[in-house]
């Protein structure tokens, strides 16, 4: 059963970058139907979606992030990686790994983890 | 960026009764739309795909209609694990992009 999980740093001081690692378990991540994305949710508020990547490294981006966004992909470690950098307090939130389907809806998620900017 | 609208940002409504949502979009998606369910604290599970597809394990209670600009999500008979909030999606174009949210509530 394929399982995403993100790993990273909950507090993140402001200016600094943001970096985190979605763990693909159940299913490889090289597989040429799929992209692996991001996506990010304020406390309390609706869902932003920051970008996604493939096995050979093509990305697409948000360009309405006001932080710079890096995506990249290790597939010998089945993994995938997310750096914001210069954040702010608005970056705090919720950030999601998510798969994107051929049919370009994400399943399945991973569960999820809070990141707070904050000094 | 192609905008997304829901309505209502919130409903309540009890135990079998008939709910929908509705999603406009800015600018043309053809069928290129998504649905989500969010429970508190829980990652959004996706509901619809392509507009009008079941995704599979999803009750077949929910189903999904509409292309172009104008979207529904229908719940033909609420059951208590259905009160969360619902989101859709455009993938049409980059960026995606998500509805502000529906949150479903019990009356």
């Amino acid at each position: 059963q394929l399982q995403l999980q993100e790993s990273g740093p909950g507090l993140v001081k402001p200016s600094e970058t943001l970096s985190l690692t979605c763990t693909v378990s159940g299913a490889s991540i090289s597989s040429s139907s799929y992209y692996w994305g991001w996506i990010r949710q304020p406390p309390g508020k609706g869902l932003e979606w920051i970008g996604i990547i493939n096995y050979s490294g093509s990305t697409y981006y948000n360009p309405s992030l006001k932080s710079p966004v890096t995506i990249s992909i290790d597939t010998s470690k089945n993994q995938f990686s997310l750096r914001l950098s210069s954040v702010t307090a608005a970056d705090t939130s919720v950030y999601y790994c998510a798969r994107r389907g051929p049919g370009r809806w994400f399943d399945p998620w991973g569960q999820g983890t809070l990141v707070t900017v904050s000094s | 960026d192609i905008q997304m609208t829901q309505s209502p940002s919130s409903v309540s409504a009890s135990v079998g009764d008939r709910v929908t949502i509705t999603c406009r979009a800015s600018q043309g998606i053809s069928s290129w739309l998504a649905w989500y369910q969010q429970k508190p604290g829980k990652a959004p599970k996706v509901l619809i795909y392509a507009a009008s597809s079941l995704q599979s394990g999803v009750p077949s209670r929910f189903s999904g209609s509409g292309s172009g600009t104008d979207f529904t999500l229908t719940i033909s008979s609420l059951q208590p694990e259905d009160f969360a909030t619902y989101y859709c999606q455009q993938a049409n174009s980059f960026p995606y992009t998500f509805g502000q949210g529906t949150k479903l509530e019990i009356k």
